[in-house]
């Protein structure tokens, strides 16, 4: 089992660019989390999702969206990059209480 | 925010050394969990304690809690320089039915061999 991946794990973009961040799950995990960490900061929950075709507001959703149209990926969308998105990106999926997290993509707004 | 605190921000020890953590939070919680990150690495489960127990081990970790102080602390008995890593709490809040998890700012743990 490749557990949780991510891609990509570096990316640089411009201030009003757009991406998406993919998170993989092999582990047939309902929840799935995108969380963001900042220096200092610890962890927090941008969104969440309980199940596929379904997504929810986590503390810090402004100027992101996700989508979760299979059970095993969950995107993390950013339409219009800011310098304040500079930050490091978790995703992490869960049955029971434990999460599992992926290794993280480092991105920068320049 | 809702996000738990956690003291200190960072420990240096020598190995051999015991490192306590400690972490408080705000609301009402089902359970609180412990994560451990290498540097540029994703976060690992350590151990979990429920709201009705008070203290729990797991190899060289003990975990309390407090419930009436909403307090938690984690002790690493006999550190090894791998220990080296970042510590989180973590707490679910009480009737929340997604497993959300509310971070603490984390302790940065040095180990000196």
């Amino acid at each position: 089992n490749a557990g949780v991946t991510q891609t990509p794990k570096f990316r640089v973009l411009k201030t009003g660019q757009s991406m998406t961040l993919l998170c993989a799950q092999d582990m047939n995990h309902e929840y799935m989390y995108w969380y963001r960490q900042d220096p200092g900061m610890g962890l927090r929950l941008i969104h969440y999702s309980v199940g596929e075709g379904t997504t929810a507001k986590g503390e810090v959703p402004d100027g992101y969206n996700v989508s979760r149209l299979k059970k095993q990926n969950f995107l993390l969308g950013l339409e219009s990059a800011a310098p304040s998105q500079t930050s490091v990106y978790f995703c992490a999926s869960n049955l029971g209480r434990e999460q599992y997290f992926g290794p993280g993509t480092r991105l920068t707004v320049t | 925010s809702q996000q738990g605190e956690e003291d200190p921000q960072a420990l240096s020890i020598q190995e051999g050394e015991n490192a306590t953590m400690n972490c408080s939070y705000k609301t009402s919680i089902n359970n609180l969990q412990w994560y451990r990150q290498n540097s540029g690495r994703g976060l690992v489960h350590l151990i979990l304690i429920r709201s009705n127990e008070r203290e729990k081990h797991s190899g060289r970790l003990r975990v309390t809690l407090d419930t009436s102080k909403k307090s938690s602390s984690l002790l690493i008995t006999a550190s090894r320089a791998a220990d080296t890593a970042s510590y989180f709490c973590a707490t679910v809040s009480r009737g929340g039915a997604t497993n959300k998890l509310i971070f603490g700012t984390g302790t940065l743990l040095a180990v000196q061999p």
